[in-house]
């Protein structure tokens, strides 16, 4: 089966600017999460997703981070504007089907906010 | 809140040797446990998990990792490493199948031929 796609994979902005990653699951996939990982720690989630309903957005900073899923498969996610501290490997994953525990992760967009 | 604590940050070993990987974490209740690996440039893969009966699971690759829930830990291990292990290595705690991973910090694996 295809894999979990994201895009861009690389992206390099200044601060202030906007800037957006697109994640594709798998088919089927009900639950979608996306997650931060900054170099030297593990991925933390920022939101996580059930078809096109939010069921944890607890640690995303939502002044300036925002995602959606409008038809319970693709999601966006948004930051606007950047800092520094944004620099990080944004990480979607996705789980669905019946009895399937996996969380299958896309490759990730760097981000670099200069 | 719950955390998971990886105990090295790098561990370098040379090829033929054992492995074991530290990992704990911070919840009294019922949890899965997963450990996941990524080599260079390529994304997060499962390599085992737990979630009830036989503590000691096999994964891919060879890895093993036993759950010892009087010391709230999940340690992975490997007989003999090779090369192509090198890679990060991450261990994960979900409260519920299908819940979020909340992932420990990593180690860096390096494995000299």
């Amino acid at each position: 089966e295809a894999g979990v796609a994201q895009s861009p994979r690389y992206k390099i902005i200044e601060k202030r600017q906007s800037v957006a990653f697109w994640c594709n699951p798998i088919s089927g996939h009900a639950t979608l999460y996306w997650y931060q990982q900054i170099l030297g720690q593990g991925p933390k989630l920022l939101i996580q997703f059930q078809n096109n309903g939010v069921v944890d957005d607890s640690q995303l900073p939502k002044d300036r981070f925002s995602a959606e899923r409008l038809k319970g498969v693709d999601s966006t996610l948004k930051i606007q504007p950047a800092k520094l501290e944004d620099s990080a490997v944004y990480l979607c994953a996705s789980i669905g089907g019946q009895g399937n525990t996996e969380a299958f992760f896309g490759q990730g967009t760097r981000l670099t906010v200069v | 809140a719950q955390s998971v604590s990886q105990h090295n940050h790098h561990v370098i070993l040379s090829e033929a040797a054992s492995l074991e990987l530290g990992c704990n974490y911070s919840y009294g209740g019922t949890v899965n446990l997963f450990w996941y690996v990524q080599y260079p440039g390529q994304h997060l893969q499962l390599l085992l998990k737990y979630f009830s009966g036989d503590p000691l699971v096999k994964g891919i690759k060879g890895f093993e990792a036993e759950f010892i829930k009087s010391k709230f830990s999940f340690n992975l291990r490997k007989p003999s490493v090779q090369w192509s292990d090198t890679a990060e290595y991450f261990c994960a705690v979900s409260l519920y199948q299908g819940g979020k991973l909340i992932f420990g910090q990593g180690t860096e694996l390096s494995v000299k031929p």
